[in-house]
């Protein structure tokens, strides 16, 4: 099964609107990181929080992190038509450089 | 600077044909990854090179498999006896930056089909 699973599959919202993704993972972990992909750029690094971390920003970007629940969000603010992409978590499965990540989060941003 | 490349971008091939795919790394990076991606799907590890270490191919899904990274830079994944569920697109990242060592930079991916 998948070290990272994200929720929900897909998310459709109105631009201008918050969009928040989850992550879940089994194992324990040194960092987790989450990417973004779509058709124009292909897959980029968004954001790493380390487990002694519980928030990070970036931008409009805002991830929180539970290591007690093994669970990650992200959360975009202000969502934009550009946002439109697919969101995968990837974590260092039990604290090694071997990165598993999830099945994604598939989000559009209507204009 | 240039990132990561991969050639060819697209591939053809018959069933039980080999393939080799090429990833050349964003220079000074030491780890390198392959990964594979269904359609619709996330991705799927293959195999991890960092430096001058034994690889991780824990995520090789079978012995046609194999990859290998000469002068701990460019890398190439082989694929023999290619099989239909071999299609996929395969991407390659590499990481070890100075400053953002655990960031990976993704390349454009080689799209397989094999027919």
């Amino acid at each position: 099964s998948q070290q990272g699973e994200e929720d929900p599959q897909a998310l459709s919202i109105q631009e201008g609107e918050n969009a928040t993704m989850n992550c879940s993972y089994k194992t324990s972990i040194n960092n987790l990181q989450w990417y973004r992909q779509n058709s124009g750029r292909g897959l980029v690094h968004l954001i790493l929080i380390r487990s002694n971390e519980r928030e990070k920003h970036s931008g409009r970007l805002r991830v929180t992190l539970d290591t007690s629940k093994k669970s990650s969000s992200l959360l975009i603010t202000a969502s934009r038509a550009a946002d439109t992409a697919s969101y995968f978590c990837a974590t260092d499965a039990g604290g090694t450089y071997k990165y598993i990540f999830g099945t994604g989060t598939r989000l559009k941003v209507l204009a | 600077g240039a990132g990561v490349s991969q050639s060819p971008s697209n591939k053809v091939t018959e069933k039980g044909k080999d393939v080799e795919l090429r990833c050349d790394p964003i220079s000074g990076h030491t780890a390198l990854y392959w990964y594979r991606q269904s359609l619709g799907q996330g991705l799927e590890f293959l195999i991890y090179f960092q430096g001058n270490s034994a690889p991780d191919k824990s995520g090789l899904p079978s012995d046609r498999f194999s990859a290998e990274r000469t002068g701990g830079s460019v890398s190439t994944l082989t694929i023999q006896r290619t099989q239909q569920e071999d299609s996929a697109v395969y991407l390659c990242a590499s990481s070890g930056g100075a400053g953002r060592a655990l960031e990976q930079y993704f390349g454009p991916g080689t799209r397989l089909t094999v027919t």
